[in-house]
Order: structure tokens, then sequence, then C-alpha cells
């Protein structure tokens, strides 16, 4: 099956500080990748949908400034959080979409995740 | 965008059954659902599509009323590794087509 990495698994900084946190497709190639964040026991929310060659695309109330994605290859999208702060603490995953899985069909598949701790 | 799933939570015991609702108030073009465990990814478990073809899990099976804009996950005879919260995504119409919107998620507890 399609398998998607990231990178780093768990990372904790200063406030004030930037992380980048990667995101790989390994078996297939994604044009388009997509970030959440999910706090405990909550919901996956979309923050942004990252496309290979162009722009991000932004949810509504996610500051592009301070989430910056770069998608500059067809297996890999980057995250960076700048100036964290100790609200930004959450767990962040990417999802990769893979337009061959399943017969043909669009499936979305997840990386494990990237746990930031903000001191 | 976020769809609503119920129950929040189910507690079995193995070989029982389960069903998990997924509702949306936008118009749907297809719905996928995933099951996490605990500090984990969540896992692909199931795509339904417009025009009722489903593709996924060969002992799970879902519907999707696309007219209700809902879809069910049924989850029989049930194992201790079904125990997860489930979650559906949904891919609406139009301009978010390709992206998926989660809801709150159901949390399954399978006990032996």
């Amino acid at each position: 099956g399609a398998v998607v990495s990231q990178h780093p698994s768990r990372v904790i900084c200063k406030s004030g500080t930037s992380v980048k946190i990667e995101c790989r497709s390994l078996d297939f190639q994604a044009t388009t990748m997509f970030w959440y964040r999910q706090f405990p026991k909550q919901s996956l929310m979309l923050m942004a949908t990252s496309n290979e060659g162009s722009k991000a695309t932004y949810e509504q109330g996610v500051e592009k400034d301070k989430f910056l994605i770069n998608h500059a290859s067809l297996t890999l999208s980057t995250l960076t959080v700048t100036s964290a702060h100790p609200e930004d603490s959450s767990f962040y995953i990417c999802s990769a979409r893979d337009g061959l899985g399943l017969a043909g069909v669009d499936t979305q598949y997840f990386g494990p995740g990237t746990r930031l701790t903000v001191l | 965008q976020q769809p609503v799933q119920s129950p929040q939570a189910v507690i079995l015991r193995e070989g029982e059954d389960a069903v998990i609702n997924c509702s949306s108030s936008k118009a749907l073009y297809s719905v996928h659902w995933y099951r996490q465990k605990h500090g984990e990814a969540p896992v692909f478990l199931m795509i339904l599509l417009k025009g009722g073809e489903q593709k996924g899990h060969e002992k799970i099976s879902a519907s999707f009323n696309e007219k209700k804009q809902q879809s069910s996950l049924y989850l029989t005879a049930s194992q201790l590794s079904y125990s997860g919260t489930y979650f559906c995504g949904t891919e609406g119409r139009g301009s978010t087509l390709g992206r998926l919107y989660f809801g709150r998620g159901t949390q399954l507890t399978v006990w032996p």
C-alpha cells in the first residue's frame, strides 16, 4: 500500500524559533498533499492544501505567514511553523493524495504525524 | 464544512455489531472513512463515491446516501483490533473538491 512518512516524529523547541516538518510520499507521486492539525481527542482540522509547483491554499483562519508550506517535488512537502508559540503545540499530520489508489480513485494516505511542543 | 458524527463513543463486546453515522450540511462528492489508534496516524478504511460505488476494507461495509448527505459505517462481528477512533472525511463538490473535512470522531472500544 501507499506509504507516507513524516520527519521528525517529535520536536521540542523554544518559543520564537522556527520548526520545519517534512512529509514524503515514499512509493507514489503526490501532486497534492494536505496538512492537518489535531488537538488531543479532537478531530483532524485541515490547515492547507499543498500543491506541487504552486502556492498552497490555506483554510480560513490559518495564518499563511506563520505556517509556511513548500511543495518542491512530487514526493515532498514541508511545513514550517515560524516564530512558534506554546499555543502552536499540537499534533501535525500530513496526507498525500494518490490519484492511482484503489483502482484509480483518489485516496488520501496519512503520515505518522509530528508532535510539536513549544516551550 | 465539518460533518457531524454519531455516536461519540461506543463500547462493544467482541463479536457484536456497531454502526457509525456521518452527516453533512453540504452536497458531497465522496465520503472517506479512517480509523486512528492512540498516538498513530489515521489508517484508510473505505471510500464511498456518488453513485454508490465503494472501495475499501473487506470486513467493513458502508453506505452513502447522496440525497441525505449521509454515510454510515457498519462494523460486524467486531474484533479487539477494531478499537480506535473512527473518522469520516467528507469531500464536497465545487471549489473544495479534493479536500477532506473530518468529523469529531467516534471512539470505539471492543472488550473481550
